[in-house]
């Protein structure tokens, strides 16, 4: 079946320092989501790319979707401590309803 | 604000115990999802409904059912529960091709 596989499964930093998280699916997406969750909260929505070789930025973060929409990354520039949580990435499933989700990555930011 | 509130933030029960899971979203949403989220694998689809009586299997749905009568409320149930249930339960309701809104999540632990 479909698989959307996310590495590294977790990341330590310095604050200051860059990271990066991928995400690689099996089958090409139509789009990607991706999300946050802080320690003890819930998965927050934080963009969606859809075309080809997108580039979309918020700040400290930058999230690419490859050119065959099969893979994408988010990248934080300069972490911070309030960036602490684990990042999931989402594609479409086999339906319209559904989204087949990543493991996740989880940063840890030394202050 | 999309509102989705589950009834317990932290539950406990016994081995082969009937266990209800409540969900209540706001937003007149038709699509409605139950995931398990358990360390190192990231979102697992349980099952998820589509409208009023309608429901369908996601990844995992052994050992659970749903109950949609309502558009607003979706319930997983837990017929008996196992320890191997023991998880972080999480709701969500998606507008179609629109991310998804989660609520804060139960923590189920089975004695």
């Amino acid at each position: 079946g479909q698989q959307v596989m996310q590495i590294p499964q977790y990341q330590h930093v310095q604050e200051g320092e860059d990271f990066t998280t991928y995400c690689n699916s099996s089958t090409t997406l139509s789009n990607i989501q991706w999300y946050k969750q802080r320690p003890g909260g819930h998965p927050v929505f934080l963009i969606q790319l859809v075309k080809s070789g997108e580039v979309k930025k918020q700040k400290r973060l930058t999230f690419q979707f490859g050119e065959a929409k099969k893979n994408s990354s988010l990248h934080i520039t300069a972490t911070q401590t309030t960036d602490v949580g684990t990042y999931f990435c989402a594609g479409p499933g086999d339906s319209s309803y559904k989204l087949i989700f990543g493991s996740g990555t989880r940063l840890l930011v030394r202050p | 604000d999309v509102k989705v509130t589950q009834s317990s933030r932290y539950l406990v029960k016994r081995t082969g115990e009937k266990v209800f899971l409540e969900c209540v979203q706001d937003m007149d949403h038709e699509n409605m999802f139950w995931y398990r989220q358990d360390p190192g694998l990231g979102l697992r689809l349980i099952y998820f409904s589509y409208d009023v009586k309608m429901k369908e299997k996601g990844d995992i749905p052994e050992g659970y059912s749903v109950s949609r009568e309502k558009k607003e409320r979706f319930s997983l149930i837990l017929e008996s529960a196992s320890t191997n249930q023991t998880s972080m339960y999480l709701c969500a309701t998606r507008p179609p091709w629109r991310p998804q809104h989660f609520g804060d999540g139960t923590r189920l632990s089975i004695l």
